[in-house]
Formats: C-alpha cells, structure tokens, sequence
C-alpha cells in the first residue's frame, strides 16, 4: 500500500517562533493533499488543503508547501502559540483513495 | 465539534462482549464515518455509510457492522470484542464523500471515543 509519513515524530518550538512540520508521501497519483490539527483528547480537525495543481496556499498563519518532484508536503505555521501544541497529520487523496499520516507533536514552549 | 457528539467517550470492557459507539450529528450531512486511530497507524475507516440504510465497508471493517436507521445516528457495533479492537474510535461527517472530489473534502470530527478490550 501507499505511505504517509512524516519525517520527524515530535518537534519542540519556542513561542514566537515559526513551526515547519513536514510529510512525505509516496502516492503520484495523489492530486489533493489536507493537514489536520487534533489537540488531546479530541478530534481531527480541518486547518487547511491544497491540490496538486498548487505549489503554495496560505491561510491565517498557515501555510502549506507542495513538492511534486519529491512527493512532500510541509505546514509551516508562523509565530508560534501556546494554543498551536498539537498533533498535527497530513492526508493524501488521490484514485478515489485516501490515507493518513500517523502525526507530528508539536510542543510549543513559552 | 461541529455538532457532533459520540456515547459513551470512555468505554472498558471484556474480550467477547458485544459493544455498541453511537455517534450523534445535528448537522444533516449525508454522509457518516467511522474510523479507528491506533499508535503508529493513520487515521483507517472501517465503514462509512452514504444515507439511512446505506453503508459500505472500509479498510479495516472485519470486526465490525454498522447500522444508520436516521440521518442523525451512526452505531458502530463490535459483536464480539477482542483486544485487537482497544482503540480510539472517531465519527466523522461531510456534506461530500470525502475522497472523491477536489472541493469540499472537509470532514467533521466528532470527540472520539476510547474503547478498552480486556
């Protein structure tokens, strides 16, 4: 099967500063990519997406980076909060087929 | 949680004893999901169902059935549990089958449901 992984399990950030999480992902077929945010003891949620015809989208402190060539995928999130620890998890989308990465904790420190 | 709730949120229970996730949306998405979240894996659906009365296997449905008699409700129900089924289990729900589209692939996620096979 596919992969979604991401290249470091745990990441440690100081307030303030920005967060680049990445993930790889195998699938060339895959045309739609998602991060998702889950904080303890919650659901996933939606923070934002973006399509294979993209190379960059950017939301509210945010924003999403797709490699092709490399098949890889970054969120960045800039000035890093207290309230932006997490768990943070690409999706991939592709052949009516979708898989999720295992996820990245993010741990700000203040 | 976007108006969506799941029962019970915490849950023990005995290998071979039948257990029963309700999930609860008052959104009137079409369509529900039901997903599993274990250590070292991704998200992995077991089923999803597309309206009352129709639902469809998932990556990992052995195990599992599910059944939706309303628009709101959502059961999953594990027969027989074991202790391969101790888990975080999430509903989820969309206006669109997620996966099949570019746009509005956005899922709601309910607040999970930590399920425990003894």
């Amino acid at each position: 099967g596919e992969s979604v992984g991401l290249h470091l399990p745990t990441l440690s950030v100081q307030e303030g500063d920005n967060s680049i999480i990445n993930c790889a992902y195998s699938n060339s077929a895959s045309d739609y990519f998602i991060w998702y945010k889950q904080e303890s003891g919650k659901g996933p949620q939606f923070i934002i997406d973006i399509r294979s015809n993209m190379d960059k989208r950017q939301g509210q402190r945010v924003t999403v980076l797709l490699n092709k060539t490399v098949k890889h995928l970054s969120l960045q999130i800039a000035a890093t909060q207290p309230g932006d620890s997490a768990v943070y998890f690409c999706a991939e989308i592709g052949g009516n087929q979708f898989y999720f990465g295992t996820g990245t904790s993010l741990t700000v420190i203040p | 949680d976007a108006g969506i709730t799941q029962s019970p949120r915490h849950k023990v229970t005995e290998t071979g004893t039948p257990v029963t996730l309700r999930c609860h949306q008052t959104e009137n998405h079409r369509y529900m999901y039901w997903y599993r979240q274990d250590p070292g894996h991704g998200l992995r659906l077991i089923h999803y169902s597309y309206g009352v009365k129709d639902t469809d296997k998932g990556e990992v449905s052995d195990g599992y059935s599910v059944s939706r008699s309303k628009t709101e409700d959502f059961l999953l129900t594990l027969e027989s549990a074991t202790s391969s089924q101790t888990s975080v289990y999430f509903c989820a729900i969309s206006e669109s089958l997620f996966g099949t589209a570019f746009w509005n692939n956005e899922q709601f996620f309910g607040p999970g449901t930590r399920l425990t096979v003894l």
